[in-house]
């Protein structure tokens, strides 16, 4: 079936430090990949939607300069947390479908990010 | 707004029983719903999905119902077992083709 791989899977880092998690589909082409957020005991929260070779789709109250997202390839989608804080530390969670709406959403195993 | 909620954030249920997770949603105009199954420290797995010009699907021990006039999603798990226990999400495609997630309903196996 089809696999989402994300990496790393759990990463400690310093407050102000820059973080990047990288999103893989491994046996299909990503052609549009999904980034959510999700803190504990709460739901996932979508926060992006990007589609290989264009600009990311940010949803309401997501601040486009503290989460860049790149998907320069059918396979690769990557966020980066800019200049993070404590607040940032959450479950970071990736998500991809190949073609169109019509074509299951496959969800990555998640980032455990922390900001010491 | 959109928004898709659930009515009871934590279920216990004694191993073998049936279960029901039930899902509330807003928006009259979703059209495809899907449930999610989501283990501790691990991203959400497909379970079963249903399109809103049916009412009723079933898979390998799970059912999904689907009522339109009163906007509710319930999943059935059939002889439930301690595998089952995690945090179960219902969601929905809203008009940008966009999945959402309700608040989830953590189920609890009794011994």
């Amino acid at each position: 079936g089809a696999v989402v791989s994300q990496h790393p899977s759990w990463v400690i880092c310093k407050s102000g430090t820059s973080v990047k998690i990288e999103c893989r589909s491994l046996d299909f082409q990503a052609t549009t990949m999904f980034w959510y957020r999700q803190f504990p005991k709460q739901s996932l929260m979508l926060m992006a939607t990007s589609n290989e070779g264009s600009k990311a789709t940010y949803e309401q109250g997501v601040e486009k300069d503290k989460f860049l997202i790149n998907h320069a390839s059918l396979t690769l989608s990557t966020l980066t947390v800019t200049s993070a804080h404590p607040e940032d530390s959450s479950f970071y969670i990736c998500s991809a479908r190949e073609g169109t709406s019509n074509q299951p959403q496959h969800f990555g195993d998640g980032t455990r990010l922390s900001i010491l | 707004g959109e928004s898709v909620g659930l009515h009871l954030p934590t279920l216990s249920v004694q191993e073998g029983d049936n279960s029901i997770i039930n899902c509330a949603y807003s928006n009259s105009a979703s059209d495809y719903f899907i449930w999610y199954k989501q283990e501790s420290g691990k991203g959400p797995q497909f379970i079963i999905d249903i399109r809103s010009n049916m009412d009723k699907r079933q898979g390998q021990r799970v059912t999904v119902l689907l009522n339109k006039t009163v906007k509710h999603l319930s999943l059935q798990i059939a002889a439930t077992q301690p595998g089952d226990s995690a945090v179960y999400f219902c969601a929905e495609r809203n008009r940008d083709d966009k999945i959402i997630f309700g608040k989830g309903t953590r189920l609890h196996i009794l011994p």
